[in-house]
């Protein structure tokens, strides 16, 4: 059971916008920032947001970023066919003294 | 170009020991706080620990807290992870990376080593 929680998978055709959510407690997105991962399978996770709502260079602004009181979204317009992969979310957590990651979100891109 | 290259990892049986290193390039090693993150397979990412740029601060999350420990040679920019008492759950893909939780628009993670804990 993961700290932060996210829904197990998502999906929608290319040119769409989706949305994946976040849910946390104060403890952790309540009082910090959010960053946003984005995984291909076989390969380590690359950073897509950072800060809330920050994009690293080269990450594309398809990608946007949002947080309200203890939820954070990662928002994807446009959605092309290499969008297709794992998303998580994380956050420092003052209480537990960690970082503390979402389950997961599978996107489908249909 | 900054680099992370983890290596360490194989097959151990329950309640044996492995020592993970994470040899790091490419930036100032000692001004920057390090973690280990894990990935069972087919599952999500878990931290596991974090270690303060000059090693003063460790910090683990509880599932490992009292059987792994974290540490670092600042001389020889090397990460490492000592882990102990290895149960079947801690089989994973283990990554070394710089800013988990990114501040300045970069994370960078290493490509990961494999951990099998079975008999």
């Amino acid at each position: 059971q993961s700290v932060l929680t996210q829904p197990p998978s998502a999906s929608g055709t290319p040119g769409q916008r989706v949305t994946i959510s976040c849910s946390g407690s104060s403890s952790n997105i309540g009082s910090n920032s959010v960053n946003w991962y984005q995984q291909l399978p076989g390969t380590a996770p690359k950073l897509l947001i950072y800060s809330n709502n920050q994009r690293p260079s080269g990450v594309p602004d398809r990608f946007s970023g949002s947080k309200s009181g203890t939820s954070a979204s990662l928002a994807i317009s446009g959605l092309q066919p290499e969008d297709e992969a794992d998303y998580y979310c994380a956050a420092w957590d003052d209480s537990l003294n960690g970082v503390v990651f979402g389950g997961g979100t599978k996107l489908t891109v249909l | 170009e900054v680099q992370l290259l983890e290596s360490g990892g194989g097959l151990v049986q329950p309640g044996g020991s492995l020592r993970l290193s994470c040899a790091a390039s490419g930036f100032t090693f000692s001004s920057n706080a390090m973690s280990w993150v894990r990935q069972a397979p087919g599952k999500g990412l878990e931290w596991v620990s974090l270690i303060s740029g000059s090693g003063g601060s460790t910090y683990y999350a509880d599932s490992v807290k009292g059987r792994f420990t974290i540490s670092r040679d600042n001389s020889k920019n090397t990460l490492s992870l000592q882990m102990n008492s290895l149960r079947a759950d801690d089989t994973a893909v283990y990554y070394c990376a710089k800013s988990v939780i990114a501040v300045a628009g970069t994370s960078y993670w290493g490509q990961g080593t494999l951990v099998t804990v079975s008999s």
